[in-house]
Parts: C-alpha cells; structure tokens; sequence
C-alpha cells in the first residue's frame, strides 16, 4: 500500500500568505493519478487540483500543484479567509487508493 | 450537473449487516467507474472500494477493496436504477464513518451516510 504523509499538520497562516502543504509518497508515482481535496466542517470534499497539476473546474488561479515522482506541492498564492479548511492528498496510480492524513490551515 | 445520494446508514450494532445506496443522475451511470469512500469522525479520508466498467469487451465489473474491508463488504452497481450499492456485513466498531460515493472523474461526491456501529 502506497503511504502518503502530509505535512504540515496544521498550517496558520494570516490572509495573503503564501500556503506550501507537502504530500510525500513512499513510492514514485504517475503524476496522472495525484489529486488534491479540500474539505470543510461538515461537507464532502471537494476537487483542487487532478493530475498533480491541473485545477478542477472553477477552482481560483490561486491554487496550483507542483511536484513529481515522490513528492508533491499544493501551494496557495495568496490565502483568502475562505481557505480555511483541510486539505488531502490522494494517489490513484496503485490499489488501493489512498488518501494523505491531511492539512489543516488555518486563517489568523 | 451530476448528482449523488446516499442512503441507508443508520445504528446498527457490532457483526450485524447494513446495505448502502448511492443514487445517480447527471451522468452514464453505466460508463462511471465509482468508489466509496469514509471518514471517521474527525478523522481523515479513507478510500473503502471501488468498481470499475468492463474493459476491453468483457462483462465483468472489476472490484476493489481496501485490506480493512475486504471479505466483508461488497460493492456493485444496478445499472437500470443508476445507483451503485455498500454491502456492509460483519460490522465493526472502526466502520463507524460517513460513507461517500464519488466518480472516478472525483469532482462529483455525494453528502455521505452517516453509519454508527454500537451495541
């Protein structure tokens, strides 16, 4: 089974700093099958960014993925007070699929 | 606009079985790979199964499961009624979670069913 670690655990941040959460595999993976989710208090989670790189659709320009291999970057450029929330890691190029432990940010 | 439901959690108690629905529209439910996936409380997100369309001409549904459900829960579709199905048998106390569908395109989750296991 593939491991994800993500880290920070938890990330404070005041609004308009840069947010650089970290998802570290514990084998290469195709950057086809590495996804990024935000999740809220009390929803579902919700798409950022497929294929390492790529935003899902009508997410802001501000979320961008990087990353290759083992080691992948989801970076907010400029937080905004509605970022607040968790944020997961998934692979999907080895079953079964598997989720990160998450990231919290947290808007000062 | 694609739209998931899932129905049917609920109490049940330790060894006991329970049956999940996912309903779908917005979609060709019959060419949408789908998972389930969970989330303990205030816990993380935990991918449980998965059930894929046939590939390459032949009539099989290939499954999957996570090591911690595997011989316990099965997966599968009705395609004339769009809904993909969670059987749950042997519950345990740790399969207490939110249990969400979502496509294999990932951008389309239902709002979950809640399921607790307790006596």
């Amino acid at each position: 089974e593939v491991v994800l670690t993500q880290s920070p655990a938890t990330l404070s941040l005041s609004p308009g700093e840069r947010a650089t959460l970290s998802c570290r595999a514990s084998q290469s993976l195709s950057t086809t099958y590495l996804a990024w989710y935000q999740q809220k208090p009390g929803q579902a989670p919700r798409l950022l960014i497929d294929a390492a790189t790529n935003r899902a659709t009508g997410i802001p320009a501000r979320f961008s993925g990087s990353g290759s291999g083992t080691d992948f970057t989801l970076t907010i450029s400029s937080l905004q007070p509605e970022d607040s929330a968790v944020y997961y890691c998934q692979q999907r190029t080895y079953w079964p699929l598997t989720f990160g432990g998450g990231t919290k940010v947290e808007i000062k | 606009e694609v739209l998931l439901v899932e129905s049917g959690g609920g109490l049940i108690q330790p060894g006991g079985s329970l049956r999940l629905s996912c309903a779908a529209s917005g979609l060709t439910f019959s060419e949408a790979d789908m998972s389930w996936v969970r989330q303990a409380p205030g816990k993380g997100l935990e991918w449980v199964s998965a059930i894929q369309t046939p590939r390459r001409g032949l009539a099989r549904f290939d499954t999957y499961y996570a090591d911690s459900v595997k011989g316990r829960f099965v997966i599968s579709r009705d395609n004339s009624k769009n809904t993909l199905y969670l059987q749950m048998n042997s519950v345990r106390d740790e399969d207490t979670a939110i249990y969400y569908c979502a496509t294999h395109a990932w951008d389309s989750w239902g709002r979950g069913t809640l399921v607790i296991v307790s006596s």
